[in-house]
């Protein structure tokens, strides 16, 4: 992923909104996709993923959109919450490879206001 | 359930000395990745790990050098550390190479002086 160094950009929502955030991936040979939640001085923390014959997948109060022909991604959360306050990151892989590495794209940092 | 667990969680070193950060994948898991995040930046996959074999290898600097052990951890010995290796380390567990999941664990924050 390509790094903004400390400019992260930031998604700020009111309690209740939904979020939409966004993500536009570099390798079109990639064939797995993943948004991962990290909160501050936490691991990255799997909220859900979709692979490359999909367009949409959802999960409990997210859903994830894949628009191949751009090689953009986007996340959906419904009825933000405080809670989910945190930077958001997608990462690709391609899983024909020697492993799934994978390349994470610019964090999103989703500000949830009460 | 048990999670990955790395250590030491922080770690402060001066320039040009040497840092072993340590990774236990969860049990059963044969497949670690280390990953580095700069401050505000996202995670770069550094090096990777199956069956205890070097399987992929991504901007890890010469400097740097990890190994996966019998017991499936994993150590990552960075040596003649400079002041932009100050960063959070992530491993991350999977069950075989191919296995699209994969579990980070906490990660040790990485302050050079």
């Amino acid at each position: 992923g390509e790094s903004v160094g400390l400019h992260l950009p930031t998604l700020s929502v009111q309690e209740g909104d939904n979020s939409i955030i966004n993500c536009a991936y570099s390798n079109s040979a990639s064939d797995y996709f993943i948004w991962y939640k990290q909160e501050s001085g936490k691991g990255p923390q799997f909220i859900i993923d979709i692979r490359s014959n999909m367009d949409k997948r959802q999960g409990q109060r997210v859903t994830v959109l894949l628009n191949k022909t751009v090689k953009h991604l986007s996340l959906q959360i419904a009825a933000t919450q405080p809670g989910d306050s945190a930077v958001y990151f997608c990462a690709e892989s391609f899983t024909g490879g020697a492993t799934n590495k994978l390349i994470f794209g610019t964090g999103t940092l989703l500000a949830v206001q009460p | 359930a048990a999670g990955v667990i790395q250590s030491p969680r922080h770690l402060i070193k001066e320039k040009r000395e040497t840092a072993t950060l340590k990774c236990y994948p969860i049990p059963r898991h044969d497949t670690v990745y280390w990953y580095q995040q700069g401050p505000g930046q996202d995670p770069q996959f550094l090096i990777s790990f199956y069956e205890k074999m070097q399987s992929d290898k991504g901007s890890i600097p010469d400097r740097f050098s990890a190994q996966q052990f019998s017991d499936y951890h994993s150590e990552l010995n960075m040596s003649s550390l400079e002041l932009g290796d100050s960063a959070l380390y992530f491993c991350a567990s999977s069950s075989g190479h191919r296995s699209k999941e994969q579990y980070f664990g906490p990660g040790t924050r990485l302050t050079v002086t």
